[in-house]
């Protein structure tokens, strides 16, 4: 069964550094989501795509994140400076269209020291 | 505002003992209902969407239903396997606020001991 790929696994860095996750959705699937996760808690959305274009950016803190999918396929989230609050599960989800289920990856654990 | 409130927040039963889920929740036309299983350090996985009150869906020892303000998770003669948190979010038809997107609850942590 396809899968959504994401990497690093795990990623510790110290505050004020930057980060960047990447993610390879599903074949063929147009939509690409950004979750986080705080342990405890459900996943919010950071962002939104279909296909190259971002579809929703609300919950995205703009001032030190940024997202871009460059070619439709994969997708790269960075963080620029990383502060501690930061620290969380960032999960890659995608579907074939707006209204389909997600299918998750593994995510990205983030330790901000 | 959308939201999804889900309890409870942990369940402990044993090998064979059924119970269900619940998740409430305010939405602005309701465009579905889905549940996700989520193992520790993993990405959440789909096992259902609601459309509908009324509709019903079963997968082995799991069963979904949807009224018009509720969700339940029925787990019937659970196994230790069936261990993990479950998720309930709900995507809305509006495009105002949450903008047609999934709004997750905080799950519900179940474990099944032998």
């Amino acid at each position: 069964e396809a899968e959504v790929a994401q990497s690093p696994r795990y990623k510790i860095t110290e505050k004020s550094q930057a980060v960047a996750f990447w993610c390879d959705p599903i074949s063929g699937h147009a939509t690409l989501y950004w979750y986080r996760q705080i342990l405890g808690q459900g996943p919010e959305l950071l962002v939104q795509f279909q296909d190259e274009s971002v579809v929703d950016d609300s919950q995205l803190p703009k001032d030190r994140f940024s997202a871009e999918r460059l070619k439709g396929v994969d997708s790269t989230l960075k963080i620029q400076p990383a502060e501690l609050g930061d620290s969380a599960m960032y999960l890659c989800a995608s579907s074939t269209d707006r209204v389909s289920p997600l299918h998750f990856g593994n995510g990205t654990r983030l330790t901000v020291t | 505002e959308d939201q999804v409130t889900q309890s409870p927040e942990a369940l402990r039963l044993q090998e064979g003992e059924s119970s269900s889920l619940n998740c409430s929740y305010t939405v602005s036309g309701l465009r579905g209902l889905f549940w996700y299983r989520q193992d520790p350090g993993k990405g959440p996985e789909f096992l259902f969407t609601l459309y509908s009150a009324g509709e019903e869906k079963e997968k082995e020892r799991l069963k979904a239903t949807l009224t018009k303000k509720e969700s339940f998770l029925h787990i019937t003669a659970p196994k230790p396997e069936d261990s993990a948190t479950y998720l309930c979010a709900v995507q809305g038809t509006s495009y105002g606020g949450s903008q047609g997107n999934l709004i997750f609850g905080k799950g519900t942590k179940l474990s099944v001991k032998p």
